[in-house]
């Protein structure tokens, strides 16, 4: 168990431009998580992978947003035309299915991300 | 719809003090409950979990909390605040939402822990 690993730790971008985020689950984990987490706030649901497929989306995700999970295995989050209101912590999540819904999530330590 | 309310968005102790942050959930289905705690620049690290086992439940780093489904709360406690306890604590709710499960957040306290 190596841990969720997320890349990179921090990203500075221009206004406009197109930035892609990567995560490394724990490898025997089949959910994923991405969350957002602004200063002040707890972290906000933003999608979730069962395996290769993405079941659910947050109405934060706008169609700037967009998630993969190839094979089930590492997904990335890939942000078109960033806005400044995008700046904030990406955290990533997994966790295993045990066909119940109180399995722990384990976070990776995030990828911050400033819009300039 | 489930969510958490976290009283207090700071808490300043003593170290060696109790320290008590506070979760109220709300939850139409029994619900799971979580705490974590996150560090400056890293993400979450699971404290504990209630999953209707025990109404008190044991996590790491000498934290306890417990469950009064008549109070829908969930507060988390230690009996003495040690220096390295200073970080955010995060309190979770988790449910089934359409056949995924559905973490909820709340929105943190930060505690502070005075030598």
């Amino acid at each position: 168990d190596t841990g969720v690993s997320q890349d990179p730790r921090h990203k500075i971008t221009k206004r406009g431009q197109n930035v892609t985020f990567r995560c490394d689950p724990i490898s025997e984990h089949n959910r994923l998580y991405w969350y957002r987490q602004t200063l002040g706030q707890g972290p906000e649901f933003l999608t979730y992978f069962q395996n290769e497929a993405q079941l659910e989306k947050s109405r934060l995700l706008s169609d700037r947003f967009s998630a993969e999970r190839p094979k089930g295995s590492f997904s990335t989050l890939e942000i078109q035309r960033t806005e400044q209101g995008d700046s904030a912590m990406y955290l990533c999540a997994s966790s295993l299915d045990r066909g119940i819904y109180n399995s722990p999530l384990h976070f990776g330590n995030g990828t911050r991300l400033t819009v300039t | 719809a489930q969510s958490v309310t976290q009283l207090g968005s700071h808490v300043s102790v003593s170290e060696g003090a109790l320290v008590l942050l506070r979760c109220n959930y709300s939850s139409s289905v029994p619900p799971y409950l979580f705490w974590y705690v996150q560090y400056p620049n890293q993400g979450l690290q699971l404290l504990l979990k209630y999953t209707s086992a025990a109404t008190l439940v044991k996590g790491i780093n000498g934290f306890e909390a417990e469950f009064k489904k008549s109070e829908t709360s969930f507060h988390l406690t230690k009996p003495s605040a040690h220096m390295s306890d200073a970080a955010e604590y995060f309190c979770a709710v988790s449910s089934n939402s359409g056949g995924y499960q559905k973490v909820t957040f709340g929105t943190g306290t930060k505690l502070q822990v005075i030598p």
